[in-house]
């Protein structure tokens, strides 16, 4: 168990719909990171947060955005969902900005009919 | 733009033989190369690190060799165990800005 806390850990909806992907860091980590996971690729840097502010921004699609809240768990916003969206998302944090090791949580797994 | 690369999509290994795992990487400024491994149904788990000063570090059974020169990255396993039998994730990550990784290598540890 990393401590690193996902849910839905799966979502099924349907194209042009709206999903929320929450995370809960492990206690006391500041930084969180969403990855994505599609099928046969590699973990794509979606974006990341340390302590309520971004800090760090890769391939997210304009249609996808995120936050931290003050309590540190941070949600990811899918909306105007496609069929290549399906993928499994995961969180992971860490205690600062400079640290080598990222703490992933199980992923939420959304497919998208 | 991928940035680090696995060429090889899955490995198969005796058991008590080494495995040997690369990777690739384009961007000179990366400063620290990590491994994580990935059972099914589960979030990838760290397994070891090396720092772009270094060209060697080693933990247990777990070796990791980095080639600056040559852009180059493999992960050494011995002697391989059934347990490892897993995905495993090569990672290059700028000043702790943005880990990238790469799209994984299948190992499969034959008993």
């Amino acid at each position: 168990d990393s401590g690193v806390t996902q849910t839905p850990k799966h979502l099924i909806t349907a194209t042009g719909q709206r999903v929320t992907l929450r995370c809960s860091p492990r206690s006391g980590d500041l930084s969180v990171y969403w990855y994505q996971q599609s099928l046969d690729q590699g973990l794509q840097f979606l974006i990341q947060y340390y302590n309520g502010e971004e800090r760090a921004k890769g391939n997210i699609l304009e249609r996808f955005s995120a936050q931290q809240f003050p309590d540190l768990h941070s949600e990811l916003n899918l909306s105007s969902l496609e069929l290549g969206d399906s993928a499994l998302y995961f969180c992971a944090s860490s205690p600062q900005i400079n640290t080598g090791e990222l703490f992933f949580g199980e992923g939420s797994r959304l497919t998208v009919l | 733009d991928q940035q680090v690369k696995q060429n090889s999509p899955s490995l198969s290994v005796q058991e008590g033989r080494i495995s040997i795992l690369n990777c690739d990487y384009t961007n000179s400024m990366f400063d620290y190369f990590l491994w994580y491994k990935k059972y099914p149904a589960e979030g990838p788990t760290f397994l070891i690190s090396i720092s772009s000063i270094k060209d060697k570090n080693e933990d247990g059974r777990f070796t990791v060799f980095l080639n600056k020169s040559a852009k180059h990255l493999s992960l050494h396993i011995v002697p391989s165990q059934p347990g490892d039998s897993a995905v495993y994730f090569c990672a290059a990550d700028l000043t702790g800005n943005q880990f990238y990784f790469g799209t994984g290598t299948s190992l499969t540890v034959i008993p």
